[in-house]
């Protein structure tokens, strides 16, 4: 089965600093990977894809996230964060047996501090 | 934009009592989705449907079931609720058929936050 993992619960980064939330995944075959975001009392919001292509993508609010095949990772990446960012933030795998529906991993919350 | 909306952001109910979670899109989109995200369990996926009248179980559909008597319409049924669905339930809904290679974007609501006394 297709899986994702976040191995942090947590992430503290000060404002302005560069952010990377991780995500290790377990798919045969060419993943389908997502990044959301769900900020407090609401629901989550698509932030970026990779289907194919360039292993860097870029995604909403200034984020990326790099592909990196030979660790099957997909780590989120800002260059600086702001306060703004803080909230939880998903991974997930696109399970393509089946009906293809998404697999989330548990979820990092991202505090950025002032 | 695409709007999903959930008739409820906050319920609480007693052990026992039938609850319904009510979710609307205004996309046209084919497929509708129900998760319940808990902390550290991130989300997981109750039921699915891909059309009308059509439903899947997803990973922990025990203690619920679904309708979609119109394509706009997913609503989840918790029969008789207990504690442990006590939750936010999430749901989403999505443009693409299955079987399909596709984005896999979905559209969230805003989540129910249900409480079982």
């Amino acid at each position: 089965a297709q899986s994702v993992a976040q191995p942090e619960d947590q992430v503290n980064v000060a404002e302005g600093n560069p952010l990377t939330v991780k995500c290790t995944y377990s798919v045969s075959g060419n993943p389908y990977l997502f990044w959301y975001v769900q900020y407090p009392n609401r629901g989550l919001q698509f932030l970026l894809k990779y289907i194919t292509g360039d292993n860097l993508v870029k995604g909403s609010y200034g984020f990326e996230a790099e592909f990196n095949k030979s660790q099957t990772s997909f780590h989120l990446k800002k260059p600086s964060a702001l306060v703004s960012d803080s909230a939880l933030y998903f991974c997930a795998v696109r399970d393509k047996t089946g009906f293809q529906k998404l697999v989330f991993g548990t979820g990092t919350r991202l505090l950025v501090s002032p | 934009d695409v709007k999903v909306t959930q008739s409820s952001r906050y319920l609480v109910k007693r052990t026992g009592e039938k609850v319904f979670l009510e979710c609307v899109q205004d996309m046209d989109h084919e497929n509708m989705f129900w998760y319940r995200q808990d902390p550290g369990l991130g989300l997981r996926l109750i039921y699915f449907s891909y059309d009308v009248k059509m439903k899947e179980k997803g990973d922990i559909p025990e203690g619920y079931s679904v309708s979609r008597e119109k394509k706009e319409r997913f609503s989840l049924i918790l029969e008789s609720a207990s504690t442990n669905q006590t939750s936010m339930y999430l749901c989403a809904s999505s443009p693409e058929p299955p079987g399909l290679v596709n984005t896999g974007e979905l559209f969230f609501g805003e989540g129910s936050r249900l409480t079982v006394l």
